[in-house]
């Protein structure tokens, strides 16, 4: 059991270069997430896939969009990056929504440079 | 905007003290409220998950409690460890699948 892995780990990116952050769960789990993590503030939550075949924005969606290819995976798409999209991105997942008390599962993360 | 307030940001600790922080949320529109425990290098690892006002939740020397009505977690440590330094987040669930990270707790324990 995998749990939730995450690719590439490490990416240098030039501004307006695009990309794709990939995410996988083994876990069969209906709900997965993306946040990014920068100095000094908590893990904010990009987009989120409630289940397979939906997606909704969360708290900072802009410059990101996402695709629930099916169950377990879930991919995070940078179309032309910019300098503030330096972070650590994370990806989790979690057997339903986390209104109904469930926890989440991380990915080991993907840190992301743009020049 | 809703916010997520954690303190203090950062605390060491003498090895074998007891030590506590705080975790402050909105108190309206309550779903559940997550400890998380972030060890440096590493993804978060979920504590606990608690829904209930009143609730309690421990695990080993960790426990942690909520009171919803007034809009605060604490998460309590007995007798630190080293193996106790992390960064200790929480976050609030406002809606199905909505949910706000605090920005964590480091906590250092000193030999």
């Amino acid at each position: 059991n995998a749990g939730v892995t995450q690719t590439p780990k490490f990416q240098v990116l030039k501004t307006g270069q695009s990309m794709t952050l990939q995410c996988a769960q083994d876990m069969n789990h209906n709900s997965m997430y993306w946040y990014r993590q920068d100095p000094g503030m908590g893990l904010r939550l990009i987009y989120y896939s409630a289940s397979e075949g939906t997606t909704d924005k969360g708290e900072v969606p802009n410059g990101y969009n996402v695709s629930r290819l099916n169950k377990r995976e879930f991919s995070l798409r940078l179309e032309s990056a910019a300098p503030s999209q330096t972070s650590v991105y994370f990806c989790a997942s979690s057997e339903r929504g986390t209104s109904g008390g469930q926890t989440q599962y991380f990915g080991p993360g993907t840190r992301l440079l743009v020049l | 905007i809703l916010n997520v307030e954690q303190s203090p940001q950062s605390l060491h600790v003498q090895e074998g003290d007891s030590t506590n922080f705080t975790c402050s949320f909105p108190s309206s529109n309550f779903y559940a409220l997550h400890w998380y425990r972030w060890e440096t290098a590493k993804s978060p690892e979920a504590l606990f998950v608690m829904t209930l006002n009143g609730d309690e939740k421990k695990k080993g020397r960790i426990s942690a409690t909520l009171n919803t009505k007034e809009g605060y977690s604490y998460l309590y440590i007995k007798g630190s460890q080293p193996e106790d330094s992390a960064t200790y987040l929480c976050a609030y669930v406002y809606s199905a699948s909505k949910i706000i990270f605090g920005s964590g707790t480091r906590l250092s324990i000193r030999p």
